[in-house]
């Protein structure tokens, strides 16, 4: 089973401040949270992954809570073509077997509208 | 440049038939995973490759089986098709097992319709 929660859908208007929560109470000490999203009928794409401190690259930036037991993805300014399913996963930073491989949840739908 | 290429895209098969699927990796990529997508879930693991040898393997039985090849394209079989066997089939590519990055670049998979 996923180790995160997350809500089932948000929407978000274009052009502002998208912010994704994720919940992941039981997360351990070397794991690290991870973020994709997968827009319809395409394969699931990265967007960022973080431990401890916040990060930021070109599509996002990931705000993890210094309890590491809560993360938000923030999408600055959300397109229409930012709809998609946005999944948060957790997992050991390892090689192979159960550690090499992405465990899934259900995500969130966001929907931007105009 | 090319990204991770699976074939076919669409595929309608019978319960009990055997279908085989194939994903071309990135170039340079080592590592093909392959993952299951039902209706309306998240994808689920089913396999790792790396330097063509399984590196790993989800909870699904022994009718799916993969292979990698010299060329690092893989392979998913699945035998005995049932009617839960529709999905789509995600192939994912990545420069070494899923180690420091974590970053897996995914194909646009091939749906299969079992009847």
């Amino acid at each position: 089973d996923a180790k995160t929660t997350q809500p089932p859908s948000m929407d978000c208007a274009e052009g502002r401040a998208a912010n994704l929560p994720c919940n992941h109470s039981t997360i351990s000490g070397n794991e690290y949270v991870y973020w994709y999203r997968q827009i319809h009928s395409q394969g699931p794409q990265y967007i960022i992954h973080g431990l401890k401190n916040n990060e930021t690259n070109e599509m996002a930036s990931l705000i993890i809570t210094e309890d590491r037991k809560s993360s938000t993805l923030i999408l600055p300014h959300a397109t229409l073509r930012d709809t998609a399913v946005y999944y948060c996963i957790v997992r050991v930073l390892g090689y192979g077997g159960s550690q090499g491989n992405l465990i899934f949840g259900k995500g969130t739908k966001l929907s931007v509208k105009p | 440049d090319a990204g991770v290429t699976q074939s076919p895209t669409h595929l309608i098969k019978t319960r009990g038939q055997h279908v085989t699927l194939r994903c071309s990796p990135i170039s340079g990529h080592k590592s093909v995973s392959w993952y299951q997508q039902v209706l309306g879930q998240g994808p689920q693991f089913i396999f790792q490759y790396y330097e063509k040898e399984e590196r790993g393997r989800g909870n699904f039985p022994d009718r799916f089986s993969a292979r990698q090849f010299p060329n690092y394209s893989s392979e998913l079989n699945v035998n005995a098709l049932l009617l839960g066997d529709s999905a789509l089939y995600l192939c994912a590519s990545s420069l070494q097992l899923l180690g420091h990055t974590g970053e897996l670049f995914f194909g646009e998979g091939s749906r299969l319709t079992v009847l």
